[in-house]
């Protein structure tokens, strides 16, 4: 199986700060990795497929980059509504599997 | 609109079979370019993709559950379901169902783009 490793697994930021989050896999997935919003309650979302295909109806302040084994979410200016947890998931190779998860707090 | 929503047994005894339906509205669940599938996520714990259906019902599932899962899809009632024997208090978790798209010829990532909010199932006597 491709492990999915996340970093940090939780930060704490300020509306307006650019966030960075990390997703590593163990082996190269080429482009095949997608980032996910999950908010308690609500249904995931997918904000950025294919390492950095913007979803339809995601704000452009969320961006994807990265190839083979590392990987780069980042939020420009963070608003309240981002606040939440992001992961991180392949599907280069079946099991397809997830990062941890990191999660996005007010400071 | 898409809407995905589970339903099911939200409480399962240990060594018997959950059942969970995923009923599927705002689109075709045979249209093509599509699979459906089922994850989990343990309390505290990350996800774990369970498995895939096709509306051919060709499915892929995870070898970790492979011998306990069946999911099957029901292409009169747009609804897909998931069957996971001989549960045990691992199996508790939140289960969702989502939508995945799948590339075309000209390749690409598939990805999960629309979820259910999700049914918490506990395993408990």
């Amino acid at each position: 199986d491709i492990q999915m490793t996340q970093s940090p697994s939780s930060l704490s930021a300020s509306v307006g700060d650019r966030v960075t989050i990390t997703c590593r896999a163990s082996q190269s997935i080429s482009s095949y990795l997608n980032w996910y919003q999950h908010k308690p309650g609500i249904a995931p979302k997918v904000l950025i497929y294919g390492a950095s295909n913007f979803q339809s109806g995601v704000p452009s302040r969320f961006s994807g980059s990265g190839s083979g084994t590392d990987f780069t979410l980042t939020i420009t200016s963070l608003q309240p509504e981002d606040f939440a947890t992001y992961f991180c998931q392949q599907t280069y190779s079946t099991p397809l599997t997830f990062g941890q998860g990191t999660k996005v707090e007010i400071k | 609109q898409l809407l995905l929503q589970e339903s099911g047994s939200g409480l399962v005894k240990p060594s018997q079979t959950l059942s969970l339906t995923c009923a599927v509205s705002g689109v075709t669940i045979s249209s093509v370019g599509y699979s459906w599938s089922w994850i989990r996520q343990p309390p505290g714990k990350g996800l774990e993709w369970i498995g895939y259906i096709y509306h051919s019902g060709n499915d892929y599932y995870n070898p970790s559950l492979e011998s306990r899962v069946t999911i099957s899809i029901d292409n009169s009632n747009n609804q897909f379901s998931l069957r996971l024997s001989s549960v045990t208090a691992a199996d508790t978790a939140v289960y969702y169902c989502a939508r995945v798209v799948v590339p075309g010829v000209t390749g690409g990532a598939a990805y999960f783009d629309n979820w259910g909010q999700g049914t918490l199932v506990t395993v408990s006597s």
